[in-house]
Order: structure tokens, then C-alpha cells, then sequence
């Protein structure tokens, strides 16, 4: 069976620090993978997606970044945090050419920019 | 481009019915979901329905469709605590770029 696992769980950071989330799918080849962020009270909010190694795509401008150095692995970065970039940040992956693409998400990270 | 509209709050007593709506604006979605969110917890996929279909039943939950009205609805039968969550809608068109989620609706359980 497929499992996703993202870390680290909880993470405090303080602003202009650079951040690092990983994020490795195992059980499935060639995977979608997709990084989303939650916010209090905005939903989910798609930040970057990937189709392939080396393939990103940017949802949203802002000081993050996404790699994808590996088939199952997706890395989300920053050079320096800025307060607003605190939330749950998500990894989720989905089969590529399924019909409908059903994601399937991690447990999540916390992030707190102080 | 694509929205999804759903309440943010729902309050039930426990044992009654919960009944989560949800509309959307693509035509041309063609699957329809429901995640549950614990506290601090990743999404859990719940169910899903085809565009083609207008219901769907899966023990205690039901999903109901009306494709003309882009209007989506999941229906908790004999709430229980354990049911207490927030509940997104989301909607894909098939694309790699994932689904369109709505807010989410936090179901709260009276006692």
C-alpha cells in the first residue's frame, strides 16, 4: 500500500531563517505530488505541484520554493521566512493519469515564524 | 476560474443527522470529494462521487449530487463525537494541478 510521510511534525523558526519541509511518498511510482498550505480560517491553499523530477509549478508567488530531486521525494524551501509564512504546510501525492486525481495527504507541518 | 462555497460552521446534537453542503462553480468537474480534518491532523479522503452519478452511500455517509444546481451535500447519519471535524469539499476537473478545496465546514457536536 502507499504512504506519504512529510517532516519534521512541528517546526519554530525565526523570521529571515531558511526553512526546509521533506516529503517522500513510498508504495506508487511516478506520483503527482503536490505541497498546500493552511492557514487559520483560508482553507487550503495549493502552493507548488509536480509532475515529474526536476518538473515544478508555482501556484502562488511568495517566497517559497519546491524541488523535487527524486520520483518520491518533494522538498519545500525558503531562503528567509517572513512571519507570514507561518501555518500547516501539507504534502499530498496523487497516481498519475488516475482519472479524477485523488489526493492523498500527509499528516502535515507546523510551522511558527517568531 | 473554479470556487468552492461552503458553510464554516455546523452544530448538530449527537445522534441527529449532519447534513454538509457544498456548491461549486466548473461545469466540468468530473469527481467531487469530501475530506475529514481532525485537530493537527492531515486530510482523510472520505469519500468521492463521479459527475455522472447523483448519490452515493457508504455506511453512515451519504453523498448527494445535483450536477444541474453544482451542488454537493454529505449527510452524517447517527452523528457521533468522534465525527466532530472540519469537513472540505473539493472538486477536480482531471488536471495534475489537484483539486479546487473549499474553506471547510467545522462540524461541532453537542452533547
Amino acid at each position: 500500500s502507499q504512504t506519504i510521510h512529510q517532516w519534521p511534525a512541528t517546526l519554530v523558526q525565526p523570521v529571515g531563517s531558511p526553512l526546509s519541509l521533506e516529503c517522500t511518498v513510498e508504495g506508487t511510482s511516478n506520483p503527482n505530488l503536490y505541497w498546500y498550505r493552511q492557514a487559520a480560517g483560508r482553507g487550503l491553499q495549493l502552493l507548488f505541484y509536480s509532475v515529474g523530477i526536476g518538473q515544478i509549478s508555482s501556484e502562488v508567488p511568495q517566497n517559497l520554493s519546491a524541488s523535487r530531486p527524486q520520483d518520491r521525494q518533494f522538498i519545500l524551501s525558503s531562503k528567509k521566512l517572513l512571519l507570514s509564512d507561518s501555518g500547516f504546510y501539507l504534502c499530498a501525492w496523487s497516481a498519475r493519469g488516475a482519472r479524477g486525481n485523488t489526493i492523498y495527504f500527509g499528516e502535515g507541518s507546523w510551522l511558527t515564524v517568531v | 476560474g473554479e470556487d468552492v462555497e461552503q458553510s464554516l460552521f455546523l452544530s448538530v446534537r449527537e445522534g441527529d443527522s449532519s447534513v454538509i453542503n457544498c456548491t461549486y462553480t466548473d461545469s466540468s468537474s468530473t469527481y467531487l470529494y469530501w475530506y475529514k480534518q481532525e485537530p493537527g491532523a492531515g486530510l482523510q479522503l472520505l469519500t468521492y462521487i463521479f459527475s455522472n452519478m447523483d448519490m452515493k452511500q457508504d455506511q453512515r455517509l451519504t453523498v448527494l449530487l445535483n450536477k444541474k444546481d453544482k451542488h454537493l451535500s454529505l449527510r452524517i447519519a447517527d452523528t457521533q463525537t468522534g465525527d466532530s471535524a472540519i469537513y472540505f469539499c473539493a472538486e477536480s476537473g482531471g488536471g495534475a494541478d489537484g483539486l479546487t478545496f473549499g474553506k471547510g465546514t467545522h462540524l461541532i457536536i453537542q452533547p
